[in-house]
């Protein structure tokens, strides 16, 4: 089975500077890996995901995230952060097991922007 | 289009009581699921449901029942709550069964066990 390890429980950073947020999963074979994101007391929402193809994905909102197969990861970048980045980040890996969609989360990163 | 709705918002109860969390779609899908999110553990998931009438356990079924009588509406029900169920609790819907695809979710219910 698939496991996701988000290397920070919590990232600190200061209005427009760029950051990263770590995703590392397990298994190397062909997997589908998205970014959730929630803001403070709401659900989860898609922000990004690499099905396949171009191994660089890109948001609306301007985080991107690179699928690396060789280092089973796909952290999640963004050059310059805005107080409205602040929310809790998810990283999730697809498996179709007996046919059925199943997504192992990560731990989940907290995003905190300071002004 | 409400998209995934989900009801109580807040709820405490008593060890022992028991109580369902309400989840409804109006996108017309066949995927859908169950999460309890708990600090620092993300999201985990408890059971899922492939279409009307077919459901299955997932990572953490323990202490927990799901029926699927119609498309729209998946209930989960807590049997006889304990302490260790005090989560946050999300549904969400997805279109097809095929792992590409983006899974809504719920603005989740916050239950606090006593």
């Amino acid at each position: 089975a698939q496991s996701v390890t988000q290397l920070d429980s919590q990232v600190p950073v200061f209005e427009e500077a760029p950051v990263e947020l770590r995703c590392n999963y397990s298994s190397s074979v062909s997997v589908y890996l998205f970014w959730y994101v929630q803001y403070p007391n709401q659900g989860l929402q898609l922000l990004l995901k690499y099905l396949s193809g171009s191994t660089l994905v890109e948001s609306i909102n301007g985080f991107e995230a690179e699928f690396n197969k060789s280092q089973t990861s796909f952290h999640l970048r963004k050059p310059s952060v805005h107080i409205s980045d602040t929310a809790e980040y998810f990283c999730a890996v697809s498996e179709l097991i007996q046919g059925a969609q199943k997504l192992v989360f990560g731990q989940g990163t907290r995003l905190t922007i300071n002004p | 289009n409400a998209g995934v709705t989900q009801t109580p918002k807040f709820q405490v109860l008593k060890t022992g009581q028991s109580m369902t969390l309400q989840c409804a779609q109006d996108m017309n899908h066949e995927y859908m699921s169950w999460y309890r999110q708990d600090p620092g553990m993300g999201l985990r998931l408890i059971h899922y449901s492939v279409g009307a009438g077919i459901t299955d356990q997932g990572e953490v079924p323990n202490g927990y029942n799901v029926s699927r009588s119609t498309t729209e509406d998946f209930p989960l029900r807590l049997l006889s709550a304990a302490p260790s169920q005090t989560s946050v609790y999300f549904c969400a819907s997805s279109y097809e069964l095929a792992g590409a695809n983006e899974q809504y979710f719920g603005p989740g219910t916050r239950l606090t066990v006593t």
